[in-house]
């Protein structure tokens, strides 16, 4: 166990339908990073808060956004939902942004099937 | 941006015999090699990385490699057990305030007992 969190398990939705995952980080840990998991593409980096604020983005879609919060969980909404949006969406958090010793510990996942 | 390539894609060996896993990266200012372990409905796991200071890292029976020049790193397991098989993720990333993982495309391995 990672210690990182994350519901629901499993989300199945239907098409242009808006989901929101949820994730609370490590205790102690500041940093929260978003990854999707497809079969296509492998694990991608979408985007990364630090303390409450934006630090990076990676592939993520303009359809797709998060937040941190003052208790430091995490939400990553994803609205107009494609098929092609169906994958695993995990979270993973570390101490700091991008320390020396910043490891990311992963969560269990969200498992999102659009249909 | 970043490029990691992996290989083998999948891989068996026989219980108590070694696997080696490949990776190599683009980026020259990369210098954090994390290795991870996904087994099947669960998160990657960490289970060894290495940074740019350091040529090889141990821990057990697991060992990790690292080759800046080539910019290539290696995941060595030896006396592979079946509770190793496994899907394998190598990744690189940059120091800096964003420390976003660059994955490679992972090694199903295999473990025969």
């Amino acid at each position: 166990d990672s210690g990182v969190t994350q519901t629901p398990k499993h989300l199945i939705t239907a098409t242009g339908q808006r989901v929101t995952l949820r994730c609370s980080p490590r205790s102690g840990d500041l940093s929260v990073y978003w990854y999707q998991q497809s079969l296509d593409q492998g694990l991608q980096f979408l985007i990364q808060y630090y303390n409450g604020e934006e630090r990076a983005k990676g592939n993520i879609l303009e359809r797709f956004s998060a937040q941190q919060f003052p208790d430091l969980h995490s939400e990553l909404n994803l609205s107009s939902l494609e098929l092609g949006d169906s994958a695993l969406y995990f979270c993973a958090s570390s101490v700091l942004a991008g320390a020396g010793t910043d490891t990311q510990y992963f969560g269990p996942g969200t498992r999102l099937t659009v249909l | 941006g970043e490029n990691v390539e992996q290989h083998p894609s999948t891989l068996s060996v026989q219980e108590g015999d070694s696997a080696v896993i490949k990776c190599t990266y683009s980026d020259s200012a990369s210098n954090y090699f994390p290795w991870y372990k996904q087994e099947l409905g669960k998160g990657p796991q960490l289970i060894i990385d290495i940074r740019s200071n350091v040529g090889e890292k141990k821990d057990q029976r697991i060992a990790v490699t690292l080759n800046k020049t080539a910019k290539h790193f290696s995941l060595h397991i030896t006396e592979t057990q079946p509770e190793d098989s496994a899907v394998y993720f190598c990744a690189a990333a940059r120091s800096g305030s964003a420390r976003q993982l660059t994955f490679g495309s992972g090694t199903q391995l295999t473990v025969l007992p």
